[in-house]
């Protein structure tokens, strides 16, 4: 079945450095997304990047497709940045049905 | 004020027994769905919903069960509770007509002695 894979599996920033999160996966699919989930449990959607390079605020996320692999780039971290960032591929024809990798665990220090 | 709301947040089961969890959302979304997270997993897609009918089912016990009662309710039974069914339950939705961004709610943390 469809894997994804991301690495690494945590890091540890001073506040203000930058982070770069890794994601390989298996097969293509129509939708690539990043979501951010917090210490508490919640997720929220960061980004959708099936292909090419997105800007929202601090992060930008660059997918090649045909390498099957994607990035999101933290600029400037902030302590409220620490939480887990998951990327998650669909493979749905329709809706979400969502295939997450296991997450890079990422936490800012003052 | 949540979105999507989930009830109850955490819940203590003993193995055998039965558990529904409520998921509502006022999105005003068509699709709903229900994931898992367990300890040291990656979420895992459990089910998906469109206009109150299944879309896609993914979970091989039939001892999950989604419940529609209402187009913005999309509530989970769990019947022959094992201590492997331990896990965070998260009820998401969307709009429908394409991959849409998901929205999720808080979730649910079961744990089952």
């Amino acid at each position: 079945g469809q894997q994804v894979q991301q690495s690494p599996a945590s890091l540890v920033l001073q506040e203000g450095e930058n982070a770069e999160l890794q994601c390989n996966f298996s097969s293509t699919a129509t939708q690539l997304q990043w979501f951010y989930q917090s210490p508490g449990g919640s997720l929220v959607s960061l980004l959708s990047n099936p292909s090419g390079t997105k800007h929202t605020g601090r992060l930008t996320s660059t997918t090649v497709t045909k390498e099957r692999r994607s990035s999101l780039h933290i600029s400037s971290s902030q302590t409220t940045d620490s939480g887990t960032y998951l990327c998650a591929l669909n493979y749905g024809s329709s809706g979400n049905k969502l295939i997450f990798g296991i997450g890079t665990l990422l936490s800012v220090k003052p | 004020d949540p979105k999507i709301i989930q009830k109850p947040k955490y819940l203590v089961a003993v193995t055998g027994s039965e558990k529904i969890l409520i998921c509502e959302q006022y999105l005003g979304h068509n699709a709903m769905y229900w994931y898992r997270q367990s300890a040291k997993k990656p979420l895992e897609f459990m089910f998906s919903y469109s206009y109150q009918k299944l879309m896609d089912n993914q979970t091989a016990s039939s001892r999950f069960q989604p419940q529609s009662s209402k187009k913005n309710h999309l509530d989970l039974q769990i019947t022959a509770l094992k201590p492997d069914d331990s896990a965070t339950y998260f009820c998401a939705s969307s709009q429908t007509g394409g991959q849409n961004t998901l929205y999720f709610g808080a979730g649910t943390r079961l744990s089952v002695l």
